[in-house]
């Protein structure tokens, strides 16, 4: 099956600092990388979309200063959050498919605590 | 509000006993996915249906799509303590490049 990775799995920072997180396809290539944050009871949501050598789409109301994406390869999709502060406190997580229609295949997720 | 309305929110029942979860929309998905999602790790597909009417049994669990392509339905039949998860349904459509709408959720029990 199709799997999907991320680093770090957890990650606690202080306020200001910046985090990166990486999302890998591992036995596929992902055209098309998704980036949902989860706060806890709640569902996901997207916050942006990225397809492989272009720039990110942000969904309504994500920041895309605060939220960096970089798609450089077919593999890998970079989320950064920069000066982080702790209402950006999360469960982040990947998504990655063959594009289109494609069905989207999750990672393990990433969490956030900023201090 | 959320594109896809789940019902219910919680469920808990005794192992052995069935049970349906229900994903509701008024709006039309080219195709429409079920998830379980384990205390903080991501979601894991369990199944895509892309044809209206469509049927999917996966074990003990029976997937089915509307005739319209607006609802869902995730019946478990002899329900088990490993079935206990939060279930997400989550459509996507092509007049939204796919882009998947995820309802809230239902947090299914299933007590020993």
């Amino acid at each position: 099956g199709a799997v999907v990775s991320q680093h770090p799995s957890w990650v606690i920072c202080k306020s200001g600092t910046s985090v990166k997180i990486e999302c890998r396809s591992l036995d596929f290539q992902a055209t098309t990388m998704f980036w949902y944050r989860q706060f806890p009871k709640q569902s996901l949501m997207l916050m942006a979309t990225s397809n492989e050598g272009s720039k990110a789409t942000y969904e309504q109301g994500v920041e895309k200063d605060k939220f960096l994406i970089n798609h450089a390869s077919l593999t890998l999709s970079t989320l950064t959050v920069t000066s982080a502060h702790p209402e950006d406190s999360s469960f982040y997580i990947c998504s990655a498919s063959s594009g289109g229609w494609e069905t989207q295949y999750f990672g393990p997720g990433t969490r956030l605590l900023v201090l | 509000t959320q594109l896809l309305e789940q019902s219910p929110q919680f469920l808990s029942i005794q192992e052995g006993e069935n049970l349906t979860v229900y994903c509701n929309s008024s709006s039309v998905f080219s195709s429409l996915q079920w998830y379980r999602q384990e205390p903080g790790e991501g979601p894991v597909l369990l199944v895509t249906v892309v044809t209206g009417g469509e049927v999917k049994k996966l074990k003990r669990l029976t997937f089915q799509f509307g005739d319209a392509r607006k609802d869902s339905s995730l019946h478990i039949t002899a329900a088990q303590p490993g079935d206990t998860g939060l279930y997400l349904c989550a459509g996507g459509r092509r007049s939204n490049d796919y882009k998947l709408s995820f309802g809230a959720g239902t947090t299914v029990t299933v007590r020993a």
